[in-house]
């Protein structure tokens, strides 16, 4: 069973910097699988990216991921107050998985 | 507009069934490009894919829960349903429902879900 693991747990930061979080996958996985999620409290996961790279629909173009076999990224390039939230990485080999979880809050 | 939306008891007593519905407004329920899965959210912790159903009736379940867990569809009134039985405390969260989808590359990712349901196992 394939593990993601996202670091940082928390990452704290100011608006307008750049925020940039990890999800390492405990062995290869193919990146067409990989997705990001965004939650709020109180509201529903919201899908960012899948295949590893490509915005949703609707969805600002400072947030962007890349990364491929072990190791992918989601970058927001430039924070607004809005984004301070938890976000999930998620996989999918026979079943989907998700990763733990990184809280983005404001420093 | 794509929207689901769960239903169902708040509050479960422990070893009976939790029983909740997911009603999808929007688009057909019977397409081979969708997968419809449940997902939850013990409080203050991440997210845990229960299992998923596919319009053939195919199902998918996590390994640890799949002798407490069924999902079924009700075409007729566009709904899927989830049933747990044998609930403890360990059961209390948030359920989810959402649609997986399964076609083209990429692939895989839930890309609506509903706004959650918290049911809470206690005597």
């Amino acid at each position: 069973e394939i593990v993601l693991t996202q670091s940082p747990g928390t990452l704290s930061l100011s608006p307008g910097e750049r925020a940039t979080l990890s999800c390492r996958a405990s062995q290869s996985v193919s990146s067409s699988y990989l997705a990001w999620y965004q939650q709020k409290p109180g509201q529903a996961p919201r899908l960012l990216i899948y295949g590893a790279s490509y915005r949703a629909t609707g969805i600002p173009d400072r947030f962007s991921g890349s990364g491929s076999g072990t190791d992918f990224t989601f970058t927001i390039s430039r924070l607004e107050p809005e984004d301070f939230a938890v976000y999930y990485c998620q996989h999918f080999v026979t079943s989907p998985t998700f990763g733990q979880g990184t809280k983005l809050e404001i420093k | 507009q794509m929207r689901l939306l769960e239903s169902g008891p708040g509050l479960v007593k422990p070893s009976e069934t939790l029983s909740l519905t997911c009603t999808v407004s929007g688009d057909f329920i019977s397409s081979d490009s969708y997968y419809w899965g449940w997902i939850r959210q013990p409080p203050g912790k991440g997210l845990e894919w229960i299992g998923t159903i596919s319009y053939s009736g195919y199902t998918n379940y996590k390994s640890s829960l799949k002798s407490r867990v069924t999902i079924s569809f009700d075409t007729s009134k566009n709904q899927f349903s989830l049933k747990v039985s044998s609930v403890t405390a360990a059961d209390t969260a948030v359920y989810y429902c959402a649609r997986l989808v399964v076609t083209g590359l990429p692939t895989n990712y839930f890309d609506f879900w509903g706004q959650g349901a918290l049911v809470t196992v206690s005597s």
